[in-house]
């Protein structure tokens, strides 16, 4: 399954939104119902870290200024406020199909 | 939760390295494993999963016949095997903790070890 995430990159003003796009090539809804899309951000310099699974579920301790959306094959993670701690590259990851498969990544900057 | 690579080393081509991880701040035997990888500038890619009793073992593609995913959990230890390894095989390896058996999620990853496959 491959993921497809846009932009590449954003450069945003500290307190704007912000908005990154995940595609899958094939639909993410599970026999079972749950959607198994996840979304992991990577600080510079460190590993990833979950914000978002089952599409709009916060993992503990993520701000509520993150958000996800979607379903099927279109999802969407919004940064409400971004603020300097959220520089880094967000990535989309599907769970349905095997191997799990991740999306190439969209790098945020502050302006 | 703790999660610490090690093994991570310059390897020539064709060449084998075993990547260990060890882990602290859960029971272990709970949960099942995976390896991801991450190549410099590039971005992730799953490579193996291992259950929580070591009886369930999924690799990718790329890696398949190649590499090895085993547990000790009387260590708190996962390990990968790496075998005939190529230029391709570069890459920072990280050890990571399934969130709900069953799925793919992952909740904690740990801080990686490089391998650089290099003559």
């Amino acid at each position: 399954i491959v993921m497809t995430q846009t932009p590449l990159s954003l450069s945003v003003t500290p307190g704007q939104p912000a908005a990154i796009s995940c595609k899958s090539s094939e639909s993410l809804l599970h026999s079972n119902g749950q959607t198994y899309l996840y979304w992991y951000l990577q600080r510079p310099g460190q590993s990833p870290h979950l914000l978002i699974y089952e599409v709009s579920s916060r993992f503990s301790g993520v701000p509520d200024r993150f958000s996800g959306s979607g379903s099927g094959t279109e999802f969407t993670l919004k940064i409400s406020r971004v603020e300097a701690e959220d520089v880094g590259i967000y990535y989309c990851m599907q769970g349905v199909h095997v191997p799990p498969t991740f999306g190439g990544g969209t790098k945020v900057e502050i302006k | 939760v703790q999660l610490v690579e090690s093994g991570g080393a310059v390897v020539q081509p064709g060449g084998s390295q075993r990547l260990s991880c060890t882990a602290s701040g859960f029971i272990f035997d709970d949960y099942t494993m995976h390896w991801v990888r991450q190549t410099p500038g590039q971005g992730l890619e799953w490579l193996a999963l291992i259950s929580w009793d070591g009886g369930t073992t999924y690799y990718a593609d790329s890696v398949k016949g190649r590499f090895t995913i085993s547990r000790d959990n009387s260590k708190k230890s996962l390990y990968l095997e790496m075998n005939s390894l190529t230029t391709e095989d570069t890459a920072f390896y990280y050890c990571a903790r399934v969130a709900v058996a069953g799925t793919f999620l992952i909740d904690f990853w740990g801080q990686g070890t490089l391998v650089t496959v290099s003559s």
